[in-house]
């Protein structure tokens, strides 16, 4: 059974950083492509960011390119985002995910961006 | 991007009647090489990550009942759930994962008349 499970979320201060963390079981991890999702607050889903099974390719949501770096330790199942200069509007649920269609999904993890 | 437009934004429906939720794309999401519509749904319950109900615009995720289905060709999909029941009110969104960035509707609140 394909299990996601993020952690690492938190209250954190604009401007300030965060690493989340997403540990995987239950599937060949470093053959996927993996994802991560958020939704603000009472808001809709919202791409992040994606990478390919060796971290050799990675894409970036144009609000957080710059700012954010995903990345993967394949020995480790365990898929990460880096998030930098964080700011209020960063707030949001952070999923992890498979490639799309999304079949897989983590119960997600809290990041509150306020001062 | 490709932009999704999902309508209404609400919607309520009785027990047993049919529910739709309409869903737009900004552009194509067929990929020509291989015939296939990458568009999927997903339902999302308070509290909860999303759950995949339709990938490729009709097909139906293992599990999911037969009173959800989906269609829909071009830039127009449609979501349908043929006799509503109390534990489909949810939140539903479209996605197109044709390309990146894979934006999602805005989603659909589906509640019971």
């Amino acid at each position: 059974e394909v299990q996601l499970v993020e952690s690492g979320g938190g209250l954190v201060q604009p401007g300030g950083s965060l690493r989340l963390s997403c540990a995987a079981s239950g599937f060949t991890f470093s053959r996927y492509w993996m994802h991560w999702v958020r939704q603000g607050p009472g808001k809709g889903l919202v791409w992040v960011s994606h990478i390919n099974g060796d971290g050799s390719n990675t894409d970036y949501a144009d609000s957080v390119k710059g700012r954010f770096t995903i990345s993967r330790d394949n020995t480790k199942s365990t898929l990460y985002l880096q998030m930098n200069s964080l700011r209020a509007d960063d707030t949001a649920v952070y999923y992890c995910s498979n490639a799309p269609p999304h079949d897989s999904w983590g119960q997600g993890t809290l990041v509150t961006v306020s001062s | 991007d490709i932009v999704m437009t999902q309508s209404p934004d609400s919607l309520a429906v009785s027990l047993g009647e049919r529910a739709t939720i309409n869903c737009k794309t900004s552009q194509s999401v067929l990929y020509n090489s291989n015939s296939k519509i990458y568009l999927a749904w997903y339902q999302q319950k308070p509290g909860q990550p999303p759950k995949l109900l339709i990938y490729w615009a009709s097909t139906r995720e293992s599990g999911v009942p037969d009173r959800f289905s989906g269609s829909g060709s071009g830039t127009d999909f449609t979501l349908t759930i043929s006799s509503l029941q109390a534990e489909d009110v949810a939140l539903y969104y479209c996605q197109q994962y044709y390309s990146a960035p894979y934006t999602f509707g805005q989603g659909t609140r589906l509640e019971i008349k």
